[in-house]
C-alpha cells in the first residue's frame, strides 16, 4: 500500500466551480502535511500547508482530519489558471522528516 | 539567488553507461532529497539526506548511488543504466531545526534522463 494516495483524476470542471481533492495516508508518524502544484513540465510549488484546525487561503481551503487520516483541498470559483496537478504531501517523523509525495490529482478547468 | 540548481537538465545514455546528477542549492538547507516522477506514479523517494556526510534510502533506492560531502551538494548516481530508469528526476531541499516539519520544500527544474 502507497504511503500517501490519491485519486488521480482528471477532473474536469468548468470556470466558476467549486472542487474538492482528497488524500490519505497510511504512516501514523505523519507529522505535517501539505499541497504542492505541478503546472505540465514543471517543479512541484507548495501551495498552502495544511493545519489541524483547517486552514484557508484565499480561494483554497485545506482540512485534516487526523483520526481517519485523510487530507482533503477545496478550491472555490475556479479559475483557468487553476489547472494543474495537485500533490499531497506528508513528512514523517522518522528521525529524518521523511518527504513523501502522493501521485497527484489532475485538474483541469475549462471556459 | 539561485535557490535550486539541478545538472545536467536532460540526457540520453546507453544502457551500461554510468552517470551523476548534481543538485546544488544555496539556502543553507539541512535536507535534500532526490526523486523521481514517471507517469501515472508521481514523485518516489529515491534517497534524502539530512545532512553533510549523511544518506538514507528512500522507496525506490535500487540502482542509484548518493553522496552529500558537501552540504550545498547532493549527487545522484547510476552506475549501470537500464532503460527502467527513464524518468524525470528532481531533486529538493528543506530547512531544518525549530519548525523543521512545516519548511517548505525546494524544488530544481528537473533532469530529463532517457537510457536506450
Amino acid at each position: 500500500r502507497k504511503e500517501v494516495e490519491q485519486d488521480p483524476g482528471p477532473f474536469n470542471v468548468p470556470e466558476g466551480a467549486t472542487v474538492a481533492f482528497n488524500c490519505t495516508y497510511s504512516n501514523s508518524a505523519s507529522q505535517s502535511f501539505f499541497w504542492y502544484r505541478q503546472d505540465c513540465r514543471k517543479e512541484p510549488k507548495l501551495l498552502m500547508s495544511v493545519y489541524s484546525s483547517g486552514n484557508e487561503d484565499g480561494r483554497f481551503t485545506a482540512q485534516l482530519n487526523r483520526a481517519s487520516q485523510y487530507i482533503s483541498l477545496l478550491i472555490r470559483d475556479s479559475k483557468l489558471s487553476d489547472s494543474a496537478t495537485y500533490l499531497c504531501v506528508v513528512i514523517l517523523n522518522t528521525g529524518g522528516f521523511k518527504t513523501i509525495f502522493g501521485a497527484g490529482t489532475r485538474l483541469f478547468v475549462k471556459a | 539567488n539561485a535557490g535550486v540548481t539541478q545538472t545536467p537538465k536532460f540526457r540520453v545514455l546507453k544502457t551500461g553507461q554510468s552517470m551523476t546528477l548534481l543538485c546544488a542549492q544555496d539556502m543553507n538547507h539541512e535536507y535534500m532529497y532526490w526523486y523521481r516522477q514517471d507517469p501515472g506514479m508521481g514523485l518516489r523517494l529515491i534517497h534524502y539526506s539530512v545532512g553533510e556526510g549523511t544518506t538514507a534510502k528512500g522507496e525506490v533506492p535500487d540502482g542509484y548511488n548518493v553522496s552529500r560531502l558537501k552540504k550545498q551538494n547532493f549527487l545522484l548516481g547510476l552506475e549501470s543504466a537500464a532503460p527502467s530508469q527513464t524518468s524525470v528526476y528532481f531533486c529538493a531541499s528543506r530547512a531544518a531545526g525549530q519548525g523543521a516539519r512545516r519548511t517548505e520544500a525546494f524544488f530544481g527544474q528537473g533532469t530529463r534522463l532517457t537510457v536506450v
